[in-house]
């Protein structure tokens, strides 16, 4: 069975740069995953941050950008905002109509 | 703009079933195909079902194959999950999900999801 793996938490800085990966548990994450990155408060509905990799959501900020990095895909918080502080979900498209999400990433901002 | 509004949820016995619904509006249902993700309390998403446009595609996360069932009527503009069998484990947030369209594979939209709870 396929896992999709993401850090269980990261803490930034007002102002810092965060990188978050979304990995697989064998083998690598290519552009064919279509990697996609959604933000969630507690209590809400999942936000669309990011889709096909690096495209940006409409009203999301530039500082949220998306790639791969290595065997990974990433998203990145540059000069992250209070605001910011929330769980992070990527998914990956498996192929055959099937997603998988990682288990998701804790953003603290401190 | 784009709605969806989930409904059916609420506290079913182990075994019972129920059927949620999604009620979109704000763009052509009839045209995207559509995703329901449940959240179990205190944990992250999980990917349940997907539905092609016309509904003549159906695929579902190998934890619910063969217990829950995704429909569509296209004339109501709304899309269902009928949940069978009901297990403890199946207790979360039900939201349903537009597909971005355009060979993105990826979600665009999200509901504010319906609750469901298995419990005796």
């Amino acid at each position: 069975q396929t896992v999709v793996t993401q850090e269980p938490s990261f803490s930034v800085s007002p102002g810092g740069t965060v990188t978050l990966t979304c990995g697989l548990s064998s083998g690598s994450v290519s552009t064919s995953y279509y990697p996609s990155w959604y933000q969630q408060t507690p209590g809400q509905a999942p936000r669309t941050l990011i889709y096909t990799t690096n495209t940006r959501s409409s009203g999301v900020p530039d500082r949220f950008s998306g790639s791969i990095l290595g065997n990974k895909a990433a998203l990145t918080i540059t000069g992250a905002q209070a605001e910011d502080e929330s769980d992070y979900y990527c998914v990956l498209y498996m192929g055959g109509g099937i997603w998988v999400f990682g288990g998701g990433t804790k953003v603290t901002v401190l | 703009q784009v709605q969806l509004v989930e409904s059916g949820g609420g506290v079913v016995q182990p075994g019972g079933s129920l059927r949620l619904s999604c009620a979109a509006s704000g763009f052509t249902f009839s045209s995207y195909n559509m995703h329901w993700v449940r959240q179990a309390p205190g944990k992250g998403l999980e990917w349940v079902a997907f539905i092609q446009y016309d509904g003549n595609n159906k695929q579902y996360a190998e934890s619910v194959k063969g217990q829950f069932t995704v429909t569509r009527d296209n004339s109501k503009n709304t899309l269902y999950l009928q949940m069978n069998s009901l297990r403890p484990e199946d207790t979360a947030v039900y939201y349903c999900a537009k597909d971005q369209g355009g060979g993105s594979c990826s979600f665009d939209y999200w509901g504010q999801g319906t609750l469901v709870t298995v419990s005796s």
